[in-house]
């Protein structure tokens, strides 16, 4: 079974601040995914990443996926408030419809 | 892109009762998922639903307590029976398409046994 740990489980920080989530395994993943769900909401796809290496930027977002292609980055420059909620990765073990594996979550809060 | 309609939004049911959720997509998807997530935390895999068969479980969920039907490819549901207040949790349903990145889900159903 593949894993995926999620850190940190809980961030609260000011607005302005910048934080990174990290989302670690042992295993191989073909792709990578990162979610932000908002309460009463569903999980809302951010990015994908697929190549070892791989740098994509999403606004104030930066994504990186490891070049071994076990590990995640989610970087977030000057935190809004509206940045709040909870991060979710998830990784895709095979190219095309694979099982998702989830990591635990981050909730992060945002403060004014 | 595709949006993905979930109903009930959230019900409060009695303990040996069974509610039935549904999913419904605008555009005909080549896999659909259940999930099941306590508030602030990650997601469980119930079951794919499959098209004109039956659902493939993961491990520790089985057909008699969750059934689920895809008639089509644009509609799914999944029912809860016999619940309990273990069962109390949020229900996701979700949507792959074929070249597509990642997931769609659904907005969920916020499920309180009493």
């Amino acid at each position: 079974t593949q894993l995926l740990e999620q850190s940190p489980q809980f961030l609260s920080i000011q607005e302005g601040e910048n934080l990174t989530v990290y989302c670690n395994s042992s295993s191989v993943f073909s792709s990578l995914q990162w979610y932000r769900q908002e309460p009463g909401e569903g999980p809302v796809l951010l990015v994908t990443v697929v190549t070892g290496g791989e740098v994509k930027k999403l606004k104030r977002l930066t994504f990186q996926f490891g070049d071994a292609r076990k590990d995640s980055s989610l970087h977030i420059t000057a935190a809004q408030p509206g940045d709040t909620g909870l991060y979710l990765c998830a990784g895709a073990p095979g190219s095309g419809y694979s099982t998702l594996t989830f990591g635990k979550g981050t909730m992060l809060l945002v403060s004014p | 892109s595709a949006v993905i309609s979930q109903k009930p939004s959230r019900d409060i049911c009695q303990r040996g009762t069974s509610l039935t959720i549904q999913c419904q997509v605008d555009s005909q998807v080549t896999m659909m998922f259940w999930y099941r997530q306590q508030p602030g935390q990650s997601l469980t895999l119930i079951a794919t639903a499959n098209q004109g068969s039956e659902a493939t479980y993961e491990s520790g969920f089985v057909i008699d307590k969750f059934p689920i039907s895809r008639p089509n490819l644009t509609f799914s549901t999944l029912t809860v029976s016999n619940m309990s207040p273990e069962d109390s949790s949020i229900y996701l349903c979700s949507g792959w398409w074929r070249g597509q990145g990642g997931y769609t889900f659904g907005s969920g159903t916020r499920l309180t046994v009493v």
